[in-house]
């Protein structure tokens, strides 16, 4: 069964620095990944998605996710967070047919 | 915007009550999902449904109960409400092809008291 892991609960950067939000998948088949993002009181929104045409993703606000089948990895970057960027992150994975899995998320905290 | 909708988006009840949290999405979309979401952030799968007439549990184990009679509307309800229940509650839906998002309503936060 897919699942996927991420590192951090917790990730603190600060204003202009990079971001980095770790996220590794298990999956028997080639599997399709996701990045969410939660504000405070709202849903799930969709940052981007990998649909294996190109291993760098391109999202939206400035993230983008490469796609590491050597490592299982699915890791969100952005060069120069944000306050704005302050929420919580969500990777989740799928496999065909089959119901999206998430992790646990990831809380970004940014300070000026 | 993605077209789904919960309602209520808060909720304060008191013990015993029976409650029913409502979702309708207007996008056509087969499958539906509810899930349960912590306070520490995590999100647990409660109900999942594939289509009209189709309802399965999810990975966490729920007391609530959801129906599918219309493909756009996907209720949760729970007969009597315990301060156990508290959370919030996010519905979802996709479309039946692979590699297809989830798009989210804004959930329900529901207290119990």
């Amino acid at each position: 069964a897919q699942s996927v892991t991420q590192l951090g609960s917790h990730v603190s950067v600060s204003e202009g620095a990079l971001v980095l939000l770790r996220c590794n998948y298990s999956s028997s088949v080639p599997p399709y990944l996701f990045w969410y993002v939660q504000y405070p009181n709202q849903g799930l929104q969709l940052l981007l998605k990998y649909t294996s045409a190109a291993t760098l993703v391109k999202g939206i606000n400035g993230f983008e996710a490469e796609f590491k089948k050597s490592e299982t990895s699915f890791h969100l970057t952005k060069p120069s967070a944000h306050m704005s960027d302050a929420a919580e992150y969500f990777c989740a994975v799928s496999e065909g047919f089959q119901k999206l899995v998430f992790g646990t998320g990831t809380r970004l905290l940014v300070s000026p | 915007e993605a077209d789904i909708y919960q309602t209520p988006r808060y909720l304060v009840i008191g013990t015993g009550k029976k409650i029913t949290l409502e979702c309708s999405q207007t996008m056509g979309h087969d499958k539906m999902y509810w899930y349960q979401q912590d306070p520490g952030m995590e999100l647990h799968l409660i109900h999942y449904s594939y289509g009209v007439n189709s309802t399965e549990k999810g990975d966490l184990s729920s007391e609530s109960t959801v129906s599918r009679i219309r493909t756009e509307h996907f209720p949760l309800t729970l007969e009597s409400a315990r301060p156990s229940h508290t959370s919030q509650y996010l519905c979802a839906s996709t479309y039946s092809g692979v590699n297809t998002e989830a798009f989210f309503g804004q959930g329900t936060r529901l207290t119990v008291v």
